[in-house]
Order: structure tokens, then C-alpha cells, then sequence
């Protein structure tokens, strides 16, 4: 069993700039869910993906966007990059069952100067 | 609203003594409660769960927690910490799955 899978390890990345963030849900797994976590604090949820929809969104701006394929794989996409963007960004695969269990993968870190 | 609160943001014990990392938590329906380990430079992993079955919950690696309704409580123990248990842990609530709301962490130090 293949668990979640996120690149690139590490981005730097200028202000202003965009910048797209991959992830590969682990085998079996049709819904997943993207959190940015700064440092010294608890991930903050971004949205969730369920069948290639939008089923849930955190309180950040419309410049982060998502998509989600037909083999539930996923991409988080951030536009006008700020200073603030610079955290940890972690995906997280699950299923539509009764315990909401979510794996995450080991985040990609981005830095914005 | 829910919402999950942990009291100490460091907790220092050494090897060999018990674990108590205290997290309270706020929810209008029934919540799913998680406790989440993160190692330096490592992702998520998940330590146990409560979802409505029993209130003592056994996790991986020796943790335990009891979700207390009465005290909106959910603290994770270890009756004997490890020097690989020196890790970021996180409390989670979720009602209905989709979205994870996480507590600000607790760093547990654990002394040779």
C-alpha cells in the first residue's frame, strides 16, 4: 500500500509569484485535504477535494485554489505569493467513511522572500 | 463551533516516567477526537482516535487517551516515555469529517 506523497520537498519561491504544490492520495483514497501549518503552530485547513469538487473550504482567500484528478491525485495552487504564505504546506488522503481517518504526506515547504 | 484547546504548550518528563498531555476540546454535536505525532522534518502520523465506541482509547507505541464528556476532556498518557517519544503533538477535533481542526501542540522533551 502506497502512502500519501507530496513534491516538491522544498520550494523558495519571490512575492508575487505563484506556485503549484502536487499530491498523490494513498491507494484506495478518493477525498483529499490540503493544510498550511507556519511555524510553531497546529496545520490550519485550507479545503477538502471529494470526487474532483470542492467539498469544504477554511477561511483563506480565493487566491488558493485546488484541483483534484480522476485518480485522486491533487495540486493546491496559491497565486500572489505574500511573505505569509512561507509555511509548511500538508496533504491529506481519506475516505467518505464514518471515521474521517486522514493520512498526510510529509508536506512540502514553502518559502517566499 | 468546535474547537480544541491544549494546555501546555512544552512538556518535559524523563525516560521512564509517565506522559500526561492535557487537551480540552469545544463541539455542539458529537466529535470524532484524534491525538497526531509530528517528528522534526516529518509529517503527520496518527496516534489514536475516538469515534463514539469506547472512551478508553489505545493507540500505537504504548499511548492511550479517555475522551470525558462530562469534562469535555481527552488527555493522551503514556505510563512510560521513550527517548524516540520526543516529538510535536497535536489534539484534533472533527464533526463530520471533512475538516481537521487542530490544537496549537504540545512539544514533549523527554530527558536520559
Amino acid at each position: 500500500e502506497t502512502g500519501v506523497t507530496q513534491s516538491p520537498t522544498h520550494l523558495i519561491k519571490t512575492r508575487g509569484q505563484q506556485v503549484t504544490l502536487r499530491c498523490s492520495s494513498q491507494s484506495g483514497h478518493n477525498t483529499v485535504s490540503w493544510y498550511q501549518q507556519a511555524l510553531g503552530q497546529g496545520p490550519q485547513f485550507i479545503f477538502q477535494y471529494y470526487r474532483e469538487e470542492e467539498n469544504g473550504r477554511g477561511n483563506f482567500p480565493p487566491r488558493f485554489s485546488g484541483l483534484q484528478f480522476p485518480n485522486y491525485s491533487s495540486e493546491l495552487n496559491v497565486n500572489a505569493l505574500e511573505l505569509d504564505d512561507s509555511a509548511l504546506y500538508l496533504c491529506a488522503s481519506s475516505e467518505i467513511t464514518g471515521t474521517y481517518e486522514q493520512y498526510f504526506g510529509p508536506g512540502t515547504r514553502l518559502t517566499v522572500t | 463551533a468546535q474547537s480544541v484547546t491544549q494546555l501546555d504548550s512544552h512538556v518535559s518528563v524523563s525516560e521512564g516516567t509517565p506522559v500526561l498531555l492535557r487537551c480540552n476540546y469545544s463541539s455542539s454535536y458529537s466529535p470524532s477526537l484524534f491525538w497526531y505525532v509530528q517528528h522534526p522534518n516529518k509529517g503527520l502520523q496518527l496516534l489514536l482516535k475516538y469515534t463514539s465506541a469506547a472512551t478508553l482509547v489505545k493507540g500505537i507505541n504504548g499511548f492511550e487517551a479517555e475522551f470525558k464528556k462530562s469534562e469535555t476532556s481527552f488527555h493522551l498518557t503514556k505510563p512510560s516515555a521513550h527517548m524516540s517519544d520526543a516529538a510535536e503533538y497535536f489534539c484534533v477535533v472533527t464533526v463530520g469529517g471533512g475538516k481537521l481542526i487542530f490544537g496549537q501542540g504540545t512539544e514533549l522533551s523527554v530527558k536520559p
